[in-house]
């Protein structure tokens, strides 16, 4: 089966920081998503990408960026790390349509 | 992509079916209904998706409503590992720009009883 992993289980890190997220897909998936999960809210899309160097805004994308220079890797940043931002973040990967999604096994954020 | 709606919780006693509703009234013909799951602390399992015909794999069985306003995923046998939050997204995936992205609800959370 397709492997998503993210580079972080658990991290901390000080408001303003500039923090950088990673997830890598092992199965040549056009494209590749990243969610963040808050306890009500639900999965939010972030952003997505559907090809090296392409990348589309999700729902919620404020105080966000990404970074796809390899097929392989799709890079979440926080440009400059705030509380509210503190949360579960979930990457995912999907060759084709119709097809399923592969998920990461979260990251949890915690801004301080 | 349609609106979906989902109980927000269901029981069920270990061994038996479990019946997932989700109602999708608004659904179009050229989209796909998936069933995902999220276990607690994990990332979202697919679990099965169809467009109008019935389907089956090794972890569950969806039954679509002849009109598609409507399916169920079914869980023949539930175990307690299958406690989760189970996801009913219906997207189009012919043509448009969305790229597959999928839009989660808040989902049904399937709690099986020993």
């Amino acid at each position: 089966d397709v492997k998503v992993t993210q580079s972080s289980r658990y991290l901390v890190k000080r408001t303003g920081e500039k923090v950088f997220l990673e997830c890598v897909q092992d199965m040549d998936h056009e494209n590749m998503f990243w969610y963040r999960q808050d306890p009500g809210l639900g999965l939010r899309l972030i952003y997505f990408s559907y090809d090296v160097k392409m990348k589309e805004k999700g729902d919620i994308p404020e105080g966000y960026s990404v970074s796809r220079e390899k097929k392989e890797r799709f890079s979440l940043i926080l440009e400059s790390a705030s509380t509210n931002q503190t949360s579960m973040y979930l990457c995912a990967s999907r060759l084709s349509f119709p097809g399923k999604a592969f998920f990461g096994q979260g990251t949890r954020l915690t801004v301080v | 992509d349609a609106k979906t709606t989902q109980p927000p919780s269901m029981d069920c006693a270990e061994g038996r079916a479990a019946n997932l509703p989700c109602n999708h009234s608004t659904i179009s013909g050229n989209e796909y209904v998936y069933w995902y799951r999220q276990i607690h602390s994990q990332g979202p399992q697919y679990i099965i998706h169809g467009l109008k015909n019935n389907e089956t794999n090794e972890m569950a069985s969806l039954i679509i409503t002849e009109d598609r306003k409507s399916s169920t995923l079914i869980l023949p046998h539930a175990t307690l590992r299958d406690t989760a939050v189970y996801y009913c997204i219906v997207r189009v995936e012919a043509g448009g720009t969305s790229y597959g992205k999928l839009t989660f609800g808040q989902g049904t959370i399937l709690t099986v009883h020993p």
